[in-house]
């Protein structure tokens, strides 16, 4: 049950170029959504989210755009840079239950970025 | 800046034996989760605590598992009768709302 998926599980890009990673998701009810870096051997690192109210979010280098018609959201990182190196994880997030509870994240199963020197 | 720690980094145990999962989430935190993953699949939700109490769990969480915030700083994520297909990184994760923060993780291997 792929309710988020991360169709591509690899990409290359070259340094200073743009990254584009992206996501699909088939739940309707996600009303929010968050991208993640993972190194290995490491916990995954929060790096932008946006509300299912926008259509975009940005911050410095990364900016993520919703697409809600197509139910697809994707990550733009750039310019790129060696050190973005790692696997991204697309997750999306439905409010609590009674208004307060959990925000359970449903993952995609990444994509993993290698941006070449 | 505050960040999630999980102990131990990795834990070897045999199948059967009941395993203790530590975690201190970020002090300020209102919601508190553990994840896993196992070896090249995707990361996967097992229970959310709010209010010191279970909020949401998924199918994963059967009895097997629990979960304790015993002293208001330790969260704890206990696994009775350990079985070969419980070997996985395991998460800690806290937040406010939607955002969550993560630990390195426990690699738990089940021989």
């Amino acid at each position: 049950d792929q309710q988020v998926k991360q169709n591509s599980p690899s990409l290359s890009v070259q340094e200073g170029r743009i990254s584009i990673l992206n996501c699909d998701y088939t739940n309707s009810m996600f009303d929010y959504f968050l991208w993640y870096k993972k190194y290995p051997a490491e916990g995954p690192t929060f790096l932008i989210s946006i509300s299912s109210i926008k259509d975009k979010n940005e911050d410095g280098r990364f900016t993520v755009f919703l697409n809600k018609s197509a139910k697809h959201l994707s990550l733009h990182i750039v310019p790129s840079q060696p050190g973005d190196s790692a696997v991204y994880f697309c997750a999306a997030s439905r409010g609590g239950k009674s208004g307060a509870g959990s925000y359970q994240l449903t993952f995609g199963k990444g994509t993993k970025l290698s941006v070449i020197p | 800046e505050p960040e999630v720690t999980q102990t131990p980094s990795h834990q070897v145990t045999q199948m059967g034996q009941e395993v203790i999962l530590h975690c201190v989430p970020i002090s300020n935190h209102l919601y508190f989760y553990w994840y896993r993953q196992i070896l090249g699949q995707k990361v996967e939700f097992l229970v959310s605590f709010y209010n010191n109490e279970i909020s949401e769990k998924s199918e994963i969480f059967d009895d097997q598992f629990s979960v304790e915030r015993p002293d208001g700083s330790n969260f704890t994520l206990k696994i009775r009768s350990t079985k070969l297909e419980d070997s996985a990184m395991y998460f800690c994760a806290s937040g406010w709302t939607h955002e969550q923060f993560f630990g390195p993780g426990t690699r738990l291997t089940v021989l």
